[in-house]
């Protein structure tokens, strides 16, 4: 069945540094895979929506490239901030108006 | 910023009791979800709509979860016999196009 696979749960850094936060997804459908960001006691934000194979997209400092070829669609920045300290949700919509969401990475960004 | 708009941003309910939960979704979003996100921050799908009408739920919605999402009138979801394990934080969602957009929730707690 479809899938996503976060595989850090915690991930910590002092500021300044990159980051990186991985994820990977099964499916047989043309999927669009998505980025969320969770801060505490708030909703849920879109953050990134892929665009083509191989194709970066960015929105506020992070971004991430689709690669079919490794099911990957993996979260970068290149220098994190005190207020990126969040949830991340890489989600996957495989088509049928569902959305799958991976099991989130909890990023905290130290002084 | 999402305009998915969900009331009570709390509720607290027995054992046994029913709850009920609102939602307005974004204005010409067309599909409407609801999820369950748990104390480890892991989403379950409940159930989508599309234009009123039920698209997929999961067995749990079937049997005591009810859900509708009629024109011209807040979506709702109520969970008729209220149990421990439905604690959690309820989150609606409304889609265009792919885009996923999610309100603040409303966080449940059954003592």
């Amino acid at each position: 069945g479809d899938s996503v696979t976060q595989t850090e749960g915690l991930v910590t850094l002092t500021k300044g540094l990159p980051v990186m936060l991985n994820c990977t997804y099964q499916t047989t459908y043309s999927p669009f895979l998505f980025w969320y960001v969770q801060h505490l006691n708030e909703a849920p934000k879109l953050l990134l929506k892929s665009s083509t194979d191989n194709k970066r997209t960015e929105h506020q400092g992070f971004y991430a490239t689709l690669h079919k070829s490794s099911s990957s669609f993996h979260l970068q920045k290149s220098s994190v901030q005190l207020s990126d300290s969040a949830l991340y949700f890489c989600a996957l919509s495989p088509g049928s108006w569902q959305l799958i969401f991976g099991s989130g990475t909890q990023l905290t960004v130290m002084p | 910023n999402s305009k998915v708009i969900q009331t009570p941003r709390y509720l607290v309910k027995g054992q046994g009791q029913k709850a009920k939960m609102r939602c307005i979704p974004e204005k010409g979003h067309p599909v409407v979800f609801w999820y369950q996100q748990n104390k480890n921050n892991e989403f379950k799908f409940l159930i989508n709509f599309q234009n009123q009408e039920v698209l997929q739920q999961i067995d749990m919605t079937e049997k005591r979860f009810s859900a509708e999402c009629p024109s011209n009138s807040p979506c709702s979801l109520e969970i008729q016999s209220s149990e421990a394990g439905d604690s959690a934080l309820y989150l609606c969602a409304s889609s265009l196009r792919a885009e996923v957009f999610f309100g603040k929730g409303t966080r449940l707690t059954v003592v």
